[in-house]
Parts: structure tokens; C-alpha cells; sequence
């Protein structure tokens, strides 16, 4: 198993430019999990998803749009791309139905810089 | 809200040295309490956890004891190789049932 993986691992962008950071898991985890961390800071929740077809926000999902069309795959979506939105970008998933209760595996990680 | 405050880094120690990197939390009620490891290039990965108060959880020679009354997860190793060298991240299960991160603590052990 690849666990979760993550693309690109590294992107440079201009302001008010957009990117999708992608996110796949192949445990068939039902839960799914993006998360940002800034410099020496905690990570922080954006979006989650308890399935395919459901989406919820976290705690700073403002400029972020997610989708979960199948069970494997959890884009997350930056509009207009802004310097607030430098930061590592994680994405988890999870399998059990008591969802954060479970382990989370997470992926390595994107490094975004908008300049 | 809920909260997690662990030990300012980084630190830095020889091998074979003694490890505690403190964690304290705020919290409504008694959350479920873990430690989580980041490797360098690698995605975070749970070393151990605990959910209930004295609950003691241990993995890879570490170990953290949740105690309610100090509302404290300190993690423990009593002699640290070069392989532990990483990022620790003190967690919490918050009242939302969402985690509650602190904020890291980097970890170098030289030889």
C-alpha cells in the first residue's frame, strides 16, 4: 500500500493564480482530512469529508473549495491564490466510523509559497 | 476553546541522553490524548496515545502517562537514538471530535 500520497510536493505561485493539491489513499478509508500548518504553528483543520459525496469545513476553510467524488481521492482547491496561504498542506484519512477517534494517516505533505 | 501547548524547540541531545518534551492541554471534559511523529520528508504517524486518565500509552520506547489532575501528556524516552530525530507533535481529541494540534516541538540527537 502507498498510504496516502500527496502532489506536488513543492509549488510556487503568483497571487490570484488557483491550484488543486492533491490528495489519494488506497485503505479505503471513509475519512479524509486537509489540514495547513504554518511556521511554528499546530496544524489546523480546513475541510474534512466522511465519504464520498459529503464534505464539511474545518476550522479555516475560507479560500478553499474541496470535492470528494470517489472514496480515494480528496482534492483541495485554492482560488485565488493569496501570500496568507503560504504554509504545508497535509492531508489524513482515517477508516473508523468514530472518525477522529481513529488513527490518522497522513500524507508528506505540500509546501505552498504564493509570492 | 480547546487548546495544546507543548515544549518550545527545538532541542537538541546527545545520544543516550534522557528525553521529555512537555505537553499540557485545555479541554472540556476528558479528551483522548496522542503524540504524533513527523520524520523528516515523511507525513506525521501516530507513536502512541492514550484515552482515558492514567492510561499509559508507549510505542518505540517512548511513553506518556495522562494525567488528569496536571490536565499533562509528557513524552518520555529514557535513552534517545539518532533515528528519533524528528518533529513531535503533542494532540488532542477536541469537543468537536476534531484534533487539536500543538505546535510541534523539533527534536536532534547527535551522536
Amino acid at each position: 500500500n502507498a498510504g496516502v500520497t500527496q502532489t506536488p510536493k513543492f509549488r510556487i505561485l503568483k497571487i490570484g493564480q488557483s491550484m488543486t493539491l492533491q490528495c489519494a489513499q488506497d485503505m479505503n478509508h471513509n475519512y479524509m482530512y486537509w489540514y495547513r500548518q504554518d511556521p511554528g504553528m499546530g496544524l489546523k483543520l480546513i475541510y474534512y469529508s466522511v465519504g464520498a459525496g459529503i464534505t464539511d469545513k474545518g476550522e479555516v476553510p475560507n479560500g478553499y473549495n474541496v470535492s470528494r467524488s470517489t472514496t480515494e481521492d480528496f482534492p483541495l482547491r485554492l482560488e485565488l491564490a493569496a501570500p496568507s496561504q503560504t504554509s504545508v498542506y497535509f492531508c489524513a484519512s482515517s477508516y473508523g466510523s468514530s472518525g477522529a477517534q481513529e488513527t490518522q494517516y497522513f500524507g508528506p505533505g505540500t509546501r505552498l509559497l504564493v509570492l | 476553546g480547546d487548546s495544546v501547548t507543548q515544549m518550545e524547540g527545538p532541542v537538541t541531545l546527545s545520544e543516550e541522553a534522557f528525553l521529555t518534551i512537555n505537553c499540557t492541554y485545555t479541554a472540556t471534559g476528558y479528551p483522548s490524548l496522542f503524540w504524533y511523529v513527523q520524520y523528516p520528508g515523511e507525513g506525521l504517524q501516530l507513536l502512541l496515545k492514550a484515552t482515558k486518565a492514567d492510561d499509559k500509552g508507549s510505542n518505540k520506547g517512548f511513553e506518556a502517562t495522562y494525567r488528569k489532575e496536571t490536565t499533562s501528556f509528557h513524552l518520555e524516552k529514557g535513552s534517545v537514538q539518532v533515528s528519533d530525530s524528528a518533529v513531535y507533535f503533542c494532540v488532542i481529541l477536541g469537543g468537536a471530535q476534531k484534533l487539536v494540534f500543538g505546535q510541534g516541538t523539533r527534536l536532534t540527537i547527535n551522536p
